[in-house]
């Protein structure tokens, strides 16, 4: 059992190039998000998938793009890279705890993109 | 969504009670309270999730009052490992979930 796996760990970018960060989860999570955060920062909500076929817009989507996928994977495309998005990108998926009480986020290990 | 305010920051001692209060003034009816440890270059990981009143785990306790504009979470006897930014979330169960701008807590020996 991987969680939260996400692809690649590092990427550098320069302006105008295109790329997808890929995310996957073992857990049979309905809910996929994705967040940036910048140094020193807190996380910011970039698109958010409450279950298979459906995707729904955070704080911050301007420039991104998600498709999810299947259940298990849910990606995110940079079309035209700027360096406005030079960021840390985490993925979480999220469920009911085994007590049923709790909704719990779990997070990927992030990617870290710099575009130049 | 529901916007929070946390302090920016705060300082301990090992073996010290840590109160970190945040506020939630707009929180709606069916928002959940839940709270976010992060470490320097991870993801952020699940505390502990409360809706009123009082709820406690192994780790931490959440404190909500009647009117649930603000929470409490309260780590007893801290310890240099809970050095990391805290996050508060406020927010319907199973929809988007937005985190705020965090506290960032130094434990000191």
């Amino acid at each position: 059992n991987a969680g939260v796996t996400q692809t690649p760990k590092f990427q550098v970018l320069k302006t105008g190039q295109s790329m997808t960060l890929q995310c996957a989860q073992d857990m049979n999570h309905n809910s996929m998000y994705w967040y940036r955060q910048d140094p020193g920062m807190g996380l910011r909500l970039i698109y958010y998938s409450a279950s298979e076929g459906t995707t729904d817009k955070g704080e911050v989507p301007n420039g991104y793009n998600v498709s999810r996928l299947n259940k298990r994977e849910f990606s995110l495309r940079l079309e035209s890279a700027a360096p406005s998005q030079t960021s840390v990108y985490f993925c979480a998926s999220a469920a009911w705890g085994l007590a049923g009480d709790d909704y719990e986020q779990y997070f990927g290990p992030g990617t870290r993109l710099t575009v130049t | 969504l529901a916007k929070t305010t946390q302090p920016i920051s705060m300082d301990s001692y090992e073996g010290q009670e840590v109160n970190i209060t945040c506020s939630h003034n707009n929180i709606a009816t069916n928002d959940y309270i839940t709270w976010y440890q992060q470490f320097p270059s991870q993801g952020p990981r699940f505390i502990i999730q409360g809706y009123k009143t009082k709820v406690t785990n192994e780790v931490a306790s959440l404190f909500i009052p009647a009117d649930r504009k603000s929470s409490t979470l309260s780590l007893p006897r801290v310890s240099l490992s809970d050095t990391a930014v805290y996050y508060c979330l406020v927010g319907d169960r199973g929809g988007k979930l937005v985190f705020g701008t965090g506290t960032r807590l130094l434990v000191s020996p």
